[in-house]
């Protein structure tokens, strides 16, 4: 089975801290995937990630950074974490080839207070 | 670009109704479509998926088929139950979007005893 894991949980951070949300994938994917989940707005995608130090921004990406130093890592940063970051964030995987679905953890729930 | 417009929820159902959550897409290239549940306090998982016109995708009762000609993906379920009680994501993946998925907005399904 598909495994893609999520260093947290539950996460509380304060304003202004750096805040690292770490995702890992055991399927050799090619495809990583950051996105945040808030009621009322579905998911929306941070950023992307299709190889190892190659990204690309979603629709949100103000605020955030990532880093893929490893193929089965990818690393969400908030550079300066602020109230409006609170929310549920999903990283998923996938392969590159056509008709691949995407394979999620389980969450973290971020608090910035 | 490409979009997915799902049925607002909520939704609610008794046990044993019929279900439909209704599914439309619009896409540049011949995209793969799927449906994803969330349970609550998880990630998404991937619940059916087809990857070309009439294709029928289906999965623990579940069942929809890929329309071309209406560009629909509707969600069909003919006896619901409790445990069906999630949030339902229809998305897409097309092949010419830099293999990023495009997701509805989700519909909570409710299934009470």
């Amino acid at each position: 089975d598909v495994k893609v894991t999520q260093s947290s949980r539950y996460l509380v951070k304060r304003t202004g801290e750096k805040v690292f949300l770490e995702c890992v994938q055991d399927m050799d994917h090619e495809n990583m995937f950051w996105y945040r989940q808030d009621p009322g707005l579905g998911l929306r995608l941070i950023y992307f990630s299709y190889d190892v130090k190659m990204k690309e921004k979603g629709d949100i990406p103000e605020g955030y950074s990532v880093s893929r130093e490893k193929k089965e890592r990818f690393s969400l940063i908030l550079e300066s974490a602020s109230t409006n970051q609170t929310s549920m964030y999903l990283c998923a995987s996938s392969f590159r080839a056509r008709g691949r679905q995407e394979y999620f953890g389980p969450g973290t729930r971020l608090t910035v207070t | 670009g490409d979009s997915v417009t799902q049925m607002e929820g909520p939704v609610t159902l008794s046990e044993e109704a019929f279900l439909t959550i209704n599914c439309t897409y619009t896409a540049t290239g011949y995209p793969s479509l799927f449906w994803y549940v969330q349970y609550p306090g998880e990630g998404l998982q991937l619940l059916l998926k087809a990857t070309k016109a009439d294709d029928k995708g289906s999965n623990k009762g579940f069942e929809a088929t890929y329309r071309k000609e209406t560009t629909s993906f509707h969600l069909e379920k003919g006896s619901v139950q409790v445990s069906d009680s999630a949030v339902y994501f229809c998305a897409l993946s097309d092949p010419t979007n830099a293999g990023k998925s495009t997701f509805g907005d989700g519909t909570t399904l409710t299934v009470k005893p």
